[in-house]
C-alpha cells in the first residue's frame, strides 16, 4: 500500500498555465507537508497543514495555493507558472512532531 | 531565521572506511533531529533520528547529537558503494520541518 501518494509524477507545461498537483496519504497523520526542492537538491519548505488547517507559509509567491478537502489531502495549485517553478515538488507528512515524516514519490515539474 | 547548515561536499571515502557528515543549526529550541538519504531521482527517505545529547547506533550509522553546539553528526562506518547518496540534515521545531542543503557521499570501490 502506497503510504504517501503524488499526482502527477511528471508535469511539462508552459509558462502562464496553471496546474495543480494532488497529494494524499493514508497513515492516519495529522500534518501534511509541501516541500520544493531545485536544482542544487535544496530541499525548502513551502507550506504545512495541521488537521486541514495551514500552519507554516514560506515567503512563497501567491502564485501557490495549498488547499486541503480533509487531513488525508493537501493540494498545491500553481497559478501563472514560470520557470523558476521548475523543481521537484515533495508532499510528506507526519503523525506528530516527534517523528520522522513519510516524502511521496515527488512531482517533476518542468515549465517551459 | 530558522537555519541548518551542512557541507555541500562533494565527500568521497573509499569502500570500507568511515564516512562522517556533519551538520549546525541557529536555533537552540529545536527539538528532533534526523537524517535522510536521498539517491538520485528519488525521495528522501529516513537514516536516523536523534532527540537527546549523546550518541545513537544503528548498525553501521551511528548519529551524534550536541545541544550545546547546536551540532549534529552521522557516522557511516564500512561505507559501501550503494552508501553513495546525498544525505540531508532535518532539524525540526514544533510543526516546521528544516533541511540542510545536503552533502553529497561518493563511496568509491
Amino acid at each position: 500500500d502506497t503510504a504517501v501518494s503524488q499526482t502527477p509524477k511528471y508535469l511539462v507545461t508552459q509558462m502562464g498555465n496553471d496546474k495543480s498537483i494532488k497529494c494524499e496519504q493514508n497513515l492516519g497523520h495529522d500534518t501534511m507537508y509541501w516541500y520544493k526542492q531545485d536544482s542544487k537538491k535544496f530541499l525548502k519548505i513551502m507550506f504545512s497543514y495541521n488537521n486541514k488547517e495551514l500552519i507554516i507559509n514560506e515567503t512563497v509567491p501567491n502564485r501557490f495555493s495549498p488547499k486541503s478537502p480533509d487531513k488525508a489531502h493537501l493540494n498545491l495549485h500553481i497559478n501563472s507558472l514560470e520557470l523558476g517553478d521548475s523543481a521537484v515538488y515533495f508532499c510528506a507528512s507526519r503523525r506528530d512532531v516527534r517523528e520522522t515524516q513519510y516524502f511521496g514519490p515527488g512531482t517533476r515539474l518542468l515549465v517551459l | 531565521q530558522k537555519e541548518v547548515e551542512q557541507n555541500s561536499g562533494p565527500l568521497s571515502v573509499p569502500e570500507g572506511a568511515i564516512a562522517s557528515l556533519n551538520c549546525t543549526y541557529s536555533d537552540r529550541g529545536s527539538q528532533s533531529f534526523f537524517w535522510y538519504r536521498q539517491y538520485s531521482g528519488k525521495s528522501p527517505e529516513l537514516i536516523m533520528s536523534i532527540y537527546s545529547n549523546g550518541d545513537k547506533e544503528d548498525g553501521r550509522f551511528t548519529a551524534q547529537l550536541n545541544k550545546a553546539s547546536q551540532y549534529v553528526s552521522l557516522l557511516i562506518r564500512d561505507s559501501q558503494p550503494s552508501d553513495s547518496a546525498t544525505y540531508l540534515c532535518a532539524v525540526n521545531w514544533n510543526n516546521d520541518m528544516r533541511f540542510g542543503a545536503g552533502t553529497r557521499l561518493t563511496v568509491k570501490p
